[in-house]
């Protein structure tokens, strides 16, 4: 089993729809998400890191966390062609390292 | 400020072959670490290093080396190199505290081994 798992996808939405992103970890120890973006043949950015139970919101962007069920998601509001992109999870366990799930490749239909 | 620098951005070898991978970090940060990314397995851990100290190390074997010099800069050894080495490999930096850190990553070097 793999440590963060996500769909890989693609995940097609029309534009203008909200796209909803998961991801699953299995490390309990993880105290912190972070959510990259990566266009092809780029390297990857972040667009928003989350440690608390709840919601939190930037701009277009939501991050949820449950803990007790393991779950993080990433919902882009009036998604936009510019948001395609593979969405990239990552969790960190606690010791200086960073685990990344494979990805989630969004496709923005215009 | 200067992002992360990572060269060379490309890199052709033979198996057998080692290849040196380097990576300067954004001014002030004092963690460097590296990953692989390959379609199938995603961004993969290799290693991390803070002042010049390896503090972590993913699952990879012992062909796969680094080094942090004292102005923060990294490089990354591949010995040995094999068909399955290609890949792109990131390098990201970070403040190194315990915290929320976030990581900043560079454009990587594109590994093909043949």
């Amino acid at each position: 089993q793999k440590e963060v798992e996500q769909n890989s996808g693609p995940l097609s939405v029309p534009e203008g729809a909200i796209a909803s992103l998961n991801c699953t970890y299995s490390d309990r120890g993880s105290q912190s998400f972070f959510w990259y973006r990566q266009y092809s043949g780029k390297s990857p950015e972040l667009i928003m890191f989350i440690y608390s139970n709840g919601d939190k919101e930037d701009g277009r962007f939501t991050a949820q966390l449950n803990k007790a069920s393991q779950y993080v998601s990433l919902l882009i509001r009036d998604s936009q062609p510019s948001d395609s992109a593979t969405y990239l999870c990552a969790a960190r366990p606690g010791t200086y390292k960073y685990i990344f799930g494979t990805g989630t490749r969004l496709k923005v239909l215009a | 400020k200067a992002g992360v620098t990572q060269t060379p951005r490309y890199l052709i070898k033979t198996r057998g072959q080692q290849v040196t991978l380097s990576c300067s970090p954004i001014s002030g940060h004092r963690s460097v670490s590296w990953y692989q990314q390959t379609p199938g397995q995603g961004l993969q851990f290799l290693f991390e290093y803070f002042s010049e100290t390896q503090r972590n190390k993913g699952n990879f074997p012992g062909r796969f080396s680094g080094r942090q010099f004292s102005n923060s800069r990294s490089e990354m050894n591949v010995s040995t190199l094999e068909l399955g080495d290609s890949a792109l490999y990131l390098c990201a930096s970070s403040l190194g505290g315990s915290g929320f850190e976030k990581l900043f990553f560079g454009s990587g070097t594109q590994l093909s081994v043949l």
